[in-house]
């Protein structure tokens, strides 16, 4: 079964950095597209960017550029999503998830979704 | 950036009948490279559609896409109790790969 399984809730300090994760399983984790999805409470969905394990070409969004870094593990099947200075506003739900093909052109949509990080920073 | 406008905002209607969600892009969407997701409370959201008329596995053939260029349509073509839920559009041929805000299908 393909599947994508997400670190826990964290609950953080603004200042503080984190590290979330997602691990997929059940396919070649090297050749498929990875993304981050935040989800504000209460909100819709925001494209945050993605990561090609093969090479690790990442691409951002501009509103999310610089903000955060996007990183691979392909040893350990492993996404990241990692904040060096956490602020309130990164309160939300982070989703990782596949492209639905194993292609190395980055236009495709998410076809498999891990289960979401529920991170809250609050002073 | 592509600018996806949703409406309506929220569309009240009764099980069994038909549901027409409007995707509007600000320019036209590559290839038409357009997908359609459903989420429901508290879960990820699932794929439905994509390259704007193309079922994902699984999916129900009451689910259908629709449209080209600047304007797409998801059209369910008899509600059923599960599929009362929020709706996105996502174009994934420019980057950013951005989503439109979502259309909330409730019960009426």
């Amino acid at each position: 079964e393909v599947q994508l399984v997400q670190s826990g809730a964290e609950v953080k300090k603004p200042g503080e950095s984190l590290k979330i994760s997602c691990k997929g399983s059940g396919y070649i984790f090297l050749n498929y597209w990875i993304g981050w999805v935040r989800q504000m409470p209460g909100k819709g969905l925001e494209w945050m960017g993605i990561i090609y394990p093969a090479d690790s070409d990442t691409r951002y969004s501009p509103s999310f550029q610089g903000q955060v870094t996007i990183s691979a593990d392909k040893s350990i099947n492993t996404a990241y999503l990692h904040w060096s200075s956490l602020k309130a506003s990164d309160t939300a739900v982070y989703y990782c998830a596949r492209y639905r093909r194993g292609i190395a052109a980055s236009t495709d949509p998410f076809a498999v979704w891990g289960q979401g990080t529920r991170v809250t920073v609050s002073s | 950036e592509i600018v996806l406008t949703q409406s309506p905002g929220t569309l009240s209607l009764s099980p069994g009948e038909r549901a027409a969600l409007s995707c509007r892009a600000s320019q036209s969407v590559i290839s038409n490279f357009l997908a359609w997701y459903q989420q429901k409370p508290g879960q990820a959201p699932r794929l439905l559609i994509y390259d704007a008329s193309s079922r994902a596995t699984g999916i129900p053939d009451r689910f259908s896409g629709s449209g080209s260029g600047t304007d797409f349509t998801l059209t369910i073509s008899r509600l059923e109790p599960e599929d009362f839920a929020v709706y996105y559009c996502q174009q994934y041929g420019n980057s950013p790969k951005t989503f439109g805000q979502g259309t909330k299908v409730e019960i009426k």
